[in-house]
């Protein structure tokens, strides 16, 4: 079946750091990737979209990576800050609607 | 607003109630999901509507949950007779059409089954 991993424990970064978050999936051809940020007590929100074609995308301090021959993406955020911290998840889609998320990454930027 | 809106924000019953949940999706958006979000887990699909044709249920876990959308826009997700282990946070999200477009989420509703 499909599986999407990524890593349960929180990671924990200085500010001014480059924080990378991993997704990893099996059983799976996605044909785009999304990453949303999701804050404690509210829905996700839409951070950036990366498709099979795209090996990278970049919006201000942000990077997505997606390699589909390792079926892994990364997700940087350069000059990290305390205001970052959230848990961050990937989703996946293929030929349809449905996107199929991960479990998160917390992430926590000390001053 | 512009955002996609739940109510109630926070639902406490007894095990064996009915429960029903409301999202507003943002006017236009012609796509609009349920998911379900447990205790430090990911987002689990229940069920998508897209426009007029037959909604994707195939996330419901079991016949207990249905969920209906009126004339295109507002949605409502029942839940007979709750069980403990439906206590989790339902969030509501629509997008404008098709494909890969971004989906915005609502807040959730907290739902508590004591």
């Amino acid at each position: 079946s499909q599986k999407i991993e990524q890593n349960s424990e929180a990671l924990n970064i200085q500010e001014g750091k480059t924080a990378t978050l991993t997704c990893n999936y099996t059983n799976y051809s996605p044909a785009y990737l999304q990453w949303y940020r999701q804050d404690p007590g509210r829905g996700p929100v839409f951070l950036l979209l990366i498709r099979e074609n795209e090996k990278e995308k970049r919006k201000e301090r942000l990077k997505v990576t997606f390699d589909t021959t390792l079926k892994q993406s990364l997700f940087h955020i350069t000059a990290s800050q305390p205001a970052d911290s959230a848990t961050y998840l990937c989703a996946l889609a293929r030929n349809t609607d449905k996107l199929i998320f991960g479990t998160g990454t917390r992430l926590q930027v000390f001053p | 607003g512009a955002g996609v809106s739940q109510s109630p924000s926070n639902k406490v019953t007894e095990k064996g109630k009915d429960v029903e949940l409301r999202c507003d999706p943002i006017s236009g958006h012609t796509a609009l999901y349920w998911y379900r979000q447990s205790l430090g887990q990911g987002l689990e699909f229940l069920i998508y509507f897209q426009g007029n044709s037959a909604p994707d249920k195939s996330g419901l876990p079991s016949d207990r949950f249905s969920a209906e959308r009126t004339g295109g826009s507002v949605s409502t997700l029942t839940i007979q007779r709750t069980q403990q282990e439906d206590s989790a946070v339902y969030l509501c999200a629509s997008k404008v059409g098709r494909g890969a477009d971004t989906q915005y989420f609502g807040p959730g509703t907290r739902l508590t089954v004591l």
